[in-house]
């Protein structure tokens, strides 16, 4: 399968510990992007990477979230300290840019974290 | 900024009549517009893309969707719905301004009755 694939796909956790989730993009593909999804709302835009660069981050990731890609490759998400706030879906999504003018997201399936 | 509205939280319709999702976007570029599909426990599908060529898009299962400037809509149809059509459908727009960031509406719930 050569699609994105994320880890782990379901993750629950106490309230004040620290988590990471992992994305492996489509392997040609040089942006990455993270997004939030809570419950009954559409994706929120969390931050992007083009290569090992962040290039933009959303206002709603506060201080406790950190992102890299370090090798322009797999990127990881952490978020410290966590929150009930916290839970959601957290989704992946990589494109290969500027290979069109509308640079099309292909999705992973998700981490779903719940903070208890 | 862009930003996306879909008009209907919850659709239900018979297996074999028409579905109908609506959409109206804002947009201070020439926008590119996209409907997602996620199944539960899947990831977010592409069903169709609009991107400044013709303003009616096909796209898999059956799905079509209008670009209407002048309304500022993009609304989702298929003429005859399947029972795997049920799912949440997300209404996207992104703008050509370098992120190329996608801003989802909130989803509108399709079940399909037998």
């Amino acid at each position: 399968d050569t699609g994105v694939s994320q880890d782990p796909r379901h993750k629950i956790t106490k309230r004040g510990q620290n988590v990471t989730f992992r994305c492996d993009p489509i392997s040609e593909h040089n942006r990455l992007y993270w997004y939030r999804q809570t419950l009954g709302q559409g994706p929120e835009f969390l931050t992007y990477f083009q290569n090992e660069a962040q290039l933009e981050k959303s206002r709603l990731l506060s201080d406790r979230f950190s992102a890299e890609r370090p090798k322009g490759s797999f990127s990881t998400l952490e978020i410290q300290r966590t929150e009930q706030g916290d839970s959601a879906m957290y989704l992946c999504a990589s494109s290969f840019f500027p290979r069109d003018s509308y640079n099309e997201q292909f999705f992973g399936p998700g981490t779903r974290l719940t903070v208890l | 900024a862009q930003s996306v509205t879909q008009l209907d939280s919850h659709v239900s319709v018979s297996e074999g009549t028409p579905v109908l999702l609506r959409c109206n976007y804002s947009s201070s570029y020439s926008p590119s517009l996209f409907w997602y599909v996620q199944h539960p426990n899947k990831g977010l599908q592409l069903l169709l893309k609009y991107t400044s060529a013709a303003t009616l898009v096909k796209g898999i299962n059956g799905f079509e969707a209008e670009f209407k400037k002048s309304e500022t809509s993009f609304h989702l149809t298929k003429p005859s719905a399947h029972m795997s059509d049920a799912a949440e459908y997300f209404c996207v727009v992104s703008e050509p301004s370098g992120d190329y960031k996608l801003s989802f509406g909130a989803g509108t719930t399709v079940t399909v009755r037998a």
